[in-house]
């Protein structure tokens, strides 16, 4: 079964550092784009970047770009998104997707990751 | 940046049609694709490059695309259609994706 397993919830302090893992199952991993999407409590998607495992192309939108940072790790099939320092607005939860091509739907979620950021 | 608007809401009575349009800039260029979010779920595709349906998903759920309006339509309307709905492109221009607001579904 093609699917995308991420890490579980995370509650952290204003200026902590995070890395959220989305792990891939039943596909080749480097044939695929693997995308990041924000939804903050209430609203709508947002989104934040993506990457081709393959070659690691990375692309960031410009709301998120310097914010984090997009990786991936073929050996292990899994991506990553990585915040250095956490603000109380990333407080949000976190989905990774996959894309067969840029211009493609994004066919497979992952469960969704929620992050707290509270002091 | 290239900008999506779909309206906040819809509502429609079980059995009949609902339709949520997605307006753009020329977006009959692109590349269409809307998402189905129920509370508390993960948003799911429904329709892919306009008009296609991943495997799954009912014939009730259809696409079109044209001019500036992309339009999501759904048949004879369920109560388990009630959810938020996204549109989303790729945009060329910018290099990157972009959302719809998206658009809450009632069912009455």
């Amino acid at each position: 079964e093609v699917q995308l397993v991420q890490s579980g919830a995370e509650v952290k302090k204003p200026g902590e550092s995070l890395k959220i893992s989305c792990q891939a199952f039943g596909y080749s991993f480097t044939n695929y784009w693997i995308g990041w999407v924000r939804q903050m409590p209430g609203k709508g998607l947002e989104w934040m970047g993506i990457i081709y495992p393959g070659d690691s192309d990375t692309r960031y939108s410009p709301s998120f770009q310097g914010q984090v940072t997009i990786s991936a790790d073929k050996s292990i099939s899994t991506a990553y998104l990585q915040w250095t320092s956490l603000k109380a607005s990333d407080t949000a939860k976190y989905y990774c997707v996959r894309q067969r091509g840029i211009l493609y739907g994004m066919d497979v979620w992952g469960q969704g990751t929620t992050v707290t950021v509270s002091s | 940046s290239y900008v999506l608007t779909q309206p906040p809401s819809v509502s429609v009575a079980p059995g009949q049609t609902a339709r949520i349009t997605c307006g753009g800039n020329n977006i009959g260029s692109k590349s269409v694709h809307w998402y189905q979010q129920k509370p508390g779920q993960a948003p799911v595709l429904v329709v892919y490059d306009d008009s296609d349906r991943p495997s799954g998903i009912p014939e009730r759920f259809s696409g079109s695309n044209s001019g500036n309006t992309a339009t999501l339509t759904i048949s004879r309307v369920e109560a388990g259609d009630e959810a938020d709905y996204y549109c989303q492109v790729w945009d060329s221009n910018s290099d990157h994706v972009v959302f719809g607001g998206g658009t809450k579904l009632t069912v009455l």
